[in-house]
This record gives structure tokens, sequence and C-alpha cells, in this order.
């Protein structure tokens, strides 16, 4: 059965920090692994990644993967307020296989 | 613009009436998507359908029901079996290829009187 697994569950930081979320997965067929956040509404498409050791940036965003040891991470380097939102990763096979998600907070 | 509707952001259902989310894309995708999101669970899988007049089930298919008479239109039928059914429900569509990015509605809100 394809898995999933998103770590931490919930992460509280100050403006500022830098923090880094993690996803493990476990996917027959291996295609991509997706990043989306979240905030009230709809998920927002972040990242796909294929390749190991690519790195994807997009501002102060950025995420890489790891396909030796099946994980990826997402870096968010001086945290800002509206950073704080759900952060799902994923993994396509028929649908798409999500983690639960790690809900940043950033405080002021 | 192109994009996902769903309709309505919110929807009250009192208990053993069945109601239906609306999900409409005009991106012309051929796959499109229900999921359920509850509290620290994630995005759970309810059915998909990757071409007009076929859809599969997902995880967590029991006490709702789907169509796919038109590639544009996918809507969800929550049935009075479903006896949980107080969540928020996202539709989304892709592209074909299994591995692109699924872009998503705004949400449904559904809860229970």
């Amino acid at each position: 059965e394809d898995k999933v697994v998103q770590s931490p569950l919930s992460l509280v930081v100050h403006e500022g920090d830098t923090v880094t979320l993690n996803c493990s997965y476990e996917v027959t067929n291996f295609r991509s692994l997706l990043w989306y956040k979240q905030e009230k509404k709809a998920p927002t498409f972040l990242f796909m990644l294929t390749s190991s050791g690519i790195e994807k940036k997009s501002g102060r965003l950025s995420s890489i993967l790891d396909k030796k040891e099946l994980f990826s991470i997402l870096n968010i380097t001086a945290t800002q307020t509206g950073d704080s939102a759900i952060y799902l990763c994923a993994s396509p096979g028929g649908a798409l296989n999500f983690g639960k998600g790690t809900s940043l907070l950033v405080t002021p | 613009d192109g994009g996902i509707t769903q309709s309505p952001k919110y929807l009250f259902r009192k208990e053993g009436q069945n109601v239906t989310l609306s999900c409409e894309q005009n991106l012309n995708h051929d796959a499109m998507y229900w999921y359920r999101q509850d509290p620290g669970q994630g995005l759970r899988l309810i059915y998909y359908s990757q071409i007009v007049n076929d859809f599969q089930k997902g995880d967590i298919a029991e006490g709702y029901s789907v169509s796919r008479e038109k590639k544009e239109s996918f809507p969800l039928t929550v049935t009075s079996a479903q006896k949980n059914p107080t969540a928020f429900y996202l539709c989304a569509s892709r592209l074909g290829g299994s591995n692109q990015p699924q872009h998503f509605g705004d949400g449904t809100r559904l809860s229970i009187l």
C-alpha cells in the first residue's frame, strides 16, 4: 500500500526562523513528489520533484528529493507570518497519495 | 479565467438527507477527483475519474456517489448512508499524465444540523 508520511504534524516558530518540513514516502512506480501549501481554502501547488539531489527554489522556499532514502524536505528561510499554513506532501499514483500535512504557525 | 469552481461554499444538511456538491472545471482536464479533509487527517480520496463516463472508488467511498457525464463536471452526492459527513470537501482536476500537479477548487464545507 502506498504511503506518504509527513513530520512534524505541527510546528510553531518565530518570524525570521528557518524551518524544515519532512516527507517520507513508499510508493510503487514512483513518478514524482509534490508539495502544496494550504491556507484557508484550496491547496496551491509549490513544487514537483522528480530527480534526486536537484533543488527546486522559489523565493524563500526550497525543496529537494532523495530517491535513495525515499524522502523530501521543504525548507522555508526567514519565515514570515504569511507562511502560516498547512503544507502537504503528495505522490501520484492513480490519484494523489497525500500525507497528513504539517501545520506551520509563524508568530510575530 | 480557467479554473475549478465548487459550489456551494457552505452547505448544511439534516440527518437522513442526500446532498450534492458541485464541481465544474473549464481547464479541459481529463481527470477529476474528490477529497475529504478532516482536522489532522490530511486529504483522503473519495472518488476519482480519469475519463468521461468512468470513475473509481478511492479510500473512503462508502456513503458517497459520483457521476461523470461531462468532461467539465464531476458532482459528488453525500448520501444518508454516510454517517459522519461533516467535513471540508475538495475537488481537483489534472491534465493527463499521472505525475502532473492537481489543481484544486476552493472547497465546500458541509455541516450536519
